[in-house]
């Protein structure tokens, strides 16, 4: 089955660190595009960070730069996203999604269920 | 603040037509191609619209994409009470090297 799986999420204080994975199955992932977006509880969509299927090209948003870390390790079909000094207003259910919305490939056509993160004291 | 504009909220009765904007600037809509989502709350979000007017394979030809300059649109015809949902226009923005999004439009099926 094609589908993406979310994990790592939790209660972390602020300042502290947290590591989220996702896990690829059913499809060809070293081939793809792949995303990191959040949404904070009753809020919209906000796009966190993407990384080239090769990794070498690797895009943050301002928000959390020098903050937040992709990579991904296509032998094991993973996706991680290492966060670092973590505020409350990085609290969200974080999505994986694949490929990318550039090339006007049909990028967004698969995401995972999500992994909650909640920073607060 | 989202970097697209949409309108918060929409509505119409089923059998309707029903048409969200997203309005955006030339580093983004402008020069790159329009995405659209759909998300029912408490769900992850479903391409519904990529490359301004392209159908992914399962999504009804009720729902189509349209873009002219540096905004853009998707309609939804025959509208049914299971389109109620969030909807979410996305592009590539160049100046900020990432995706940005609109803040999401919610339809009411009234």
């Amino acid at each position: 089955e094609v589908q993406l799986r979310e994990s790592g999420g939790g209660l972390v204080k602020p300042g502290g660190s947290l590591r989220l994975s996702c896990t690829a199955s059913g499809f060809s992932f070293s081939t793809y595009d792949m995303n990191w977006v959040r949404q904070a509880p009753g809020k919209g969509l906000d796009w966190v960070s993407s990384i080239s299927g090769s990794s070498r090209n690797k895009y943050y948003a301002d928000s959390v730069k020098a903050r937040f870390t992709i990579s991904r390790d296509n032998a094991n079909n993973s996706l991680f996203l290492q966060m670092h000094n973590l505020r409350v207003e990085d609290s969200g259910m974080y999505f994986c999604a694949r490929g990318d919305i550039l090339t006007g490939a049909a990028g967004g056509d698969l995401w995972g269920q999500g992994t909650l993160v909640t920073v607060s004291s | 603040q989202s970097v697209l504009t949409q309108p918060p909220s929409s509505s119409g009765t089923p059998g309707q037509t029903v048409t969200i904007s997203c309005s955006g600037t030339n580093s983004n809509i402008g020069s790159n191609f329009v995405y659209w989502f759909q998300q029912v709350p408490g769900t992850a979000p479903k391409l519904l619209i990529y490359r301004n007017n392209q159908r992914p394979s399962g999504v009804p030809d009720r729902f189509s994409g349209a873009k002219s300059g540096t905004s853009a649109s998707v309609a939804i015809s025959g509208l049914r009470s299971d389109d109620e949902s969030d909807y979410y226009c996305a592009s590539w923005d160049d100046s900020l090297s990432g995706w940005v999004f609109g803040g999401g439009t919610r339809l009411t099926v009234l």
